[in-house]
This record gives structure tokens, C-alpha cells and sequence, in this order.
């Protein structure tokens, strides 16, 4: 079985302030971890994904996140945010058997960005 | 654009109705999920298909049913429509570089 927790559910900022989102995950099988962004209806953006190569993942738009085994955490960081980072953010793990990798969405975080 | 192309990207219906929903993968993807995105129950996997067959159910309801056709596209069958089926449907589709989303269908049920 497999889980995710976004610690919390809206995060407001300054813009040009640091952005810090927390996930907590479990999983039963090595996961492959990702954050996906999702702007007011739009679709879903892939920002970056871990699948057990360097722990620290870089991904678009200045975003990375942090492996942390021993914490069982996947936070998304940024340091100065902007404007058009204000969306819904999500936290994603795939785990399981080779062929059964669905998805499972932590709850959201929605990120405000104030000037 | 994504490379995973859905259609339509609005329907409204009414309750009791039948509506299906169109996905085509990114080219040589072989594997299609399909999400449901509503406000009380966020973003929900339903169903996986993997080359024409059904790998994996999520929490899927019995009015609804998919398939995936020999040209991978697939398609997510929604019976006996309910108010609380109104909701955002994503398909993505798989690789080995991850998952790729679509920009979903939005259906309404009026």
C-alpha cells in the first residue's frame, strides 16, 4: 500500500520569499516519487520526479525537492518565488508491482503568491 | 501541448445519461490511466490500461468501464450519470520517463 500526506493544505508567500511544500509518504516498494503543478484549469505540469537516483532532484521552473529515506519526506522547495508559481501543487508516489504503477495523489497544497 | 490529447474538453449532461470520453496517448506510449479530479474526493485513480489490456482498477464505480482499442487510444465509458460524477477526468499515459497528462474533460452533470 501506498500514501501521501501534504502537510499543508494552502501555503501564502512574498513574492521573491522562499516556497517550501512538505510531503510525507509511505510505501511498501521502493517509490518513485514526483511533484506535479496544476494551474487554474489547466491540466497537470510535471516539475520534477525521483526514482532512486540523487536524492536532491532539480526540476523546472527553479523547483527542486529533497529524498529524505529516514524521514519518509519529499519536500518541494523554491528560493524566490514568482507570481505565476500561484497553483495547486501535488505530491505523487508510484510504487508496486512492474505494470500496476498508478498513481497516488497527496490532497494538494494551493499556493498563494502575494505581491 | 502534453503529447496526450483528450476530447471533449467540456460536457454537460443530464442525470441518467451516457457519455464517453476520449484519450489518446503520446506516440508509442502503451500504457493509459485514467483520474478523476472532484472537489470532495481530489484527484482518485480508476482504472490502468496497458496495450489493450486492463492492468489495474482503482476506485472505479460499476457504471463506469474503459477500454483501450489496437491504435492505444482508450476510452472511459460513463453510465447512469449521477450529479456526483460532475467532475475533472485525466488520462496520462506512461513511459519510461513518467507520466504524461492530458488536459482532462470537464463533466458537468446537470
Amino acid at each position: 500500500a501506498q500514501s501521501v500526506t501534504q502537510l499543508d493544505s494552502h501555503v501564502s508567500v512574498s513574492e521573491g520569499t522562499p516556497v517550501l511544500l512538505r510531503c510525507n509518504y509511505s510505501s511498501s516498494y521502493s517509490p518513485s516519487l514526483f511533484w506535479y503543478v496544476q494551474h487554474p484549469n489547466k491540466g497537470l505540469q510535471l516539475l520534477l520526479k525521483y526514482t532512486s537516483a540523487a536524492t536532491l532532484v532539480k526540476g523546472i521552473n527553479g523547483f527542486e525537492a529533497e529524498f529524505k529515506k529516514s524521514e519518509t519526506s519529499f519536500h518541494l522547495t523554491k528560493p524566490s518565488a514568482h507570481m505565476s508559481d500561484a497553483a495547486e501543487y501535488f505530491c505523487v508516489v508510484s510504487a508496486g508491482d512492474t505494470g500496476r504503477r498508478a498513481l497516488t495523489f497527496g490532497s494538494g497544497t494551493r499556493l498563494q503568491v502575494q505581491p | 501541448d502534453s503529447g496526450v490529447t483528450q476530447t471533449p474538453k467540456h460536457l454537460i449532461t443530464a442525470t441518467g445519461q451516457r457519455v464517453t470520453l476520449r484519450c489518446s496517448p503520446r506516440s508509442g506510449d502503451l500504457s493509459v490511466y485514467w483520474y478523476q479530479q472532484s472537489l470532495d474526493q481530489g484527484l482518485q485513480f480508476l482504472i490502468h490500461y496497458y496495450n489493450g489490456e486492463e492492468r489495474a482498477k482503482g476506485n472505479i464505480l460499476e457504471r463506469f468501464s474503459a477500454q483501450q482499442f489496437p491504435d492505444l487510444h482508450s476510452e472511459l465509458n460513463l453510465s447512469s450519470l449521477e450529479l456526483g460524477d460532475s467532475a475533472l477526468y485525466f488520462c496520462a499515459s506512461q513511459a519510461n520517463y513518467g507520466y504524461t497528462f492530458g488536459s482532462g474533460t470537464r463533466l458537468t452533470v446537470v
